[in-house]
C-alpha cells in the first residue's frame, strides 16, 4: 500500500516497559517526523530526521529514541514507559524541509501506559 | 509566550454559518503558512498553504494572512457537518520544522 503507515494503531502497555512504534513510507520522503498529541498541548515534536542516519531532537525528546537505518523507516522507541507518555503519536513524512504538499501523517498509534 | 496561538475552541455554529479559524504568531521568520484539517481518530491533513500576505480561495475555503499583523484566518462559507474536526494552523520557518498551533476543534450542527 502507498502511503505512510503507523503500526500499531492501539498499544497498552505496562510501566518501566520499552516500547516501539513503527512508521513506514512508501514516498522515499527525504525528511520524517514523530509527534505526540495530547489535549490542552497539540502537536508536540519528538524527534525528526532529514535522511537516513540523520536525526534531530524536536521539543519533547526525553524518554525517547529513534533510529533511521533506511529511508523508508523510522522507529520510535520508549526505552521506559512512563503514564507520562500516554498519548497519540503521529508519524509525518515530508519531500523537503518545506513541501508544497506540506506533511502526511499517518493514522497515529494510541498508546496507554498503565 | 507561545510561537503560534490558536483559540482550542470548540466552536459550534449552525449549518451553512460562515466559519472564521484564526491563529496569531510572533516570529517574524515564518514564510509560509498552512492550515491541516484533523478529523477525529485521523491524522491531520493539508487543507490549505499560503505564502506571503494576501488571500487564497479554495472552493469554500478562504485563507487569508497578514503579516503586518501576525495574523492568519481561515473562512469556510456554508458551512457542512462534514466539516466538524479540527483545524489546526502550521507555519514554516523555512529550515525547521513546521511549528503548530493547537488547533481549534469546530462543530457544525445540522
Amino acid at each position: 500500500d502507498a502511503g505512510i503507515t503507523q503500526s500499531p494503531r492501539y498499544k497498552i502497555t505496562e510501566t518501566g516497559r520499552q516500547v516501539t512504534l513503527m512508521c513506514h513510507q512508501t514516498w522515499s520522503h527525504s525528511y520524517m517526523f514523530w509527534y505526540r498529541q495530547d489535549l490542552g498541548h497539540g502537536l508536540r515534536l519528538i524527534y525528526y530526521s532529514a535522511a537516513a542516519d540523520i536525526t534531530d531532537k524536536g521539543e519533547v525528546p526525553d524518554g525517547y529514541v529513534v533510529s533511521r537505518s533506511k529511508t523508508e523507516n523510522f522507529p520510535l522507541t520508549l526505552e521506559s514507559a512512563t503514564r507520562s507518555q500516554t498519548s497519540v503519536y503521529f508519524c509525518a513524512s515530508t519531500l523537503d524541509t518545506f513541501s508544497f504538499y506540506g506533511y502526511t501523517f499517518g493514522s497515529g498509534t494510541r498508546l496507554t501506559v498503565v | 509566550q507561545k510561537e503560534v496561538e490558536q483559540d482550542p475552541g470548540p466552536l459550534s455554529v449552525p449549518e451553512g454559518a460562515i466559519v472564521s479559524l484564526n491563529c496569531t504568531y510572533s516570529n517574524s521568520a515564518f514564510q509560509y503558512f498552512m492550515w491541516y484539517r484533523q478529523y477525529s481518530r485521523k491524522g491531520p491533513e493539508l487543507l490549505m498553504y499560503t505564502y506571503s500576505s494576501g488571500n487564497k480561495e479554495d472552493g469554500r475555503f478562504t485563507a487569508q494572512v497578514d503579516k503586518s499583523s501576525k495574523y492568519i484566518s481561515l473562512f469556510i462559507r456554508d458551512s457542512q457537518p462534514s466539516d466538524s474536526a479540527t483545524y489546526l494552523c502550521a507555519m514554516d520557518p523555512g529550515n525547521t520544522p513546521l511549528v503548530f498551533g493547537k488547533g481549534t476543534r469546530l462543530s457544525v450542527i445540522a
